[in-house]
């Protein structure tokens, strides 16, 4: 069956500009998950949504990130005024519920110039 | 969410058996843990979680000693295609608990 999927797979964008990434979780999965992956690293929690609501968003790092699930299904990650330092990849996960497994979508690498 | 601790590295070759264990000292009794592994220019994939003793699936084993203050993940007869970054996450009952918290993660490289 179709996994979660994540367009575009790659985005460069320049410094200053706004960039919008997509997320189309497994269908039925009510839980949809954020990360951000630096070089090297593990990826880190960014912000979860259970159906269209946004039920924490602790770990996204300024209110230049920005996130939305309006439907309960797609979700978008938008980044206002890029910085160098947001350069990462980008997950999106989707599971059943809170304490099921996460599938992982093959992430957006974003490269701000 | 309790803190992990594994080796960066590990090298391997093929048909070996490896074990990556993870330490975990400040676990939970209601803590899981959960292994995750991840290829390059993918995401993480769910491989193993357990909450005690041994646990056992088509990819791996899951050993957890009594006092669950590590655990060792095992890959039997490693392949090339074995070479991946394997990540030890320890959360609540479900092991998906909200967020996951990724460490670095054992880089496993398996050579012919």
């Amino acid at each position: 069956g179709a996994g979660v999927s994540q367009s575009p797979r790659y985005k460069v964008a320049k410094r200053g500009q706004d960039v919008a990434l997509r997320c189309d979780p497994i269908s039925g999965h009510v839980s949809l998950f954020w990360y951000q992956q630096a070089l090297g690293q593990g990826p880190e929690f960014l912000t979860y949504f259970q159906n269209e609501a946004q039920l924490d968003k602790s770990g996204l790092p300024s209110d230049r990130f920005f996130a939305e699930r309006p439907e309960g299904s797609v979700s978008t990650l938008k980044i206002q005024r890029t910085q160098q330092e947001d350069s990462a990849v980008y997950l999106c996960a989707s599971s059943p519920g809170m304490n099921y497994e996460q599938y992982f979508g093959p992430g957006t690498r974003l490269t701000v110039t | 969410l309790a803190k992990t601790t594994q080796p960066i590295s590990m090298d391997s070759y093929e048909g070996q058996e490896v074990n990556i264990t993870c330490s975990h000292n400040n676990i939970a009794t209601n803590d899981y843990i959960t292994w995750y592994q991840q290829f390059p220019s993918q995401g993480p994939r769910f491989i193993i979680q357990g909450y005690k003793t041994k646990v056992t699936n088509e990819v791996a084993s899951l050993f957890i000693p009594a006092d669950r203050k590590s655990s060792t993940l095992s890959l039997p007869r490693v392949s090339l295609s074995d070479t991946a970054v394997y990540y030890c996450l320890v959360g609540r009952e479900g092991g998906s608990q909200g967020n996951l918290i990724f460490g670095k993660g054992t880089k496993l490289s398996v050579k012919p």
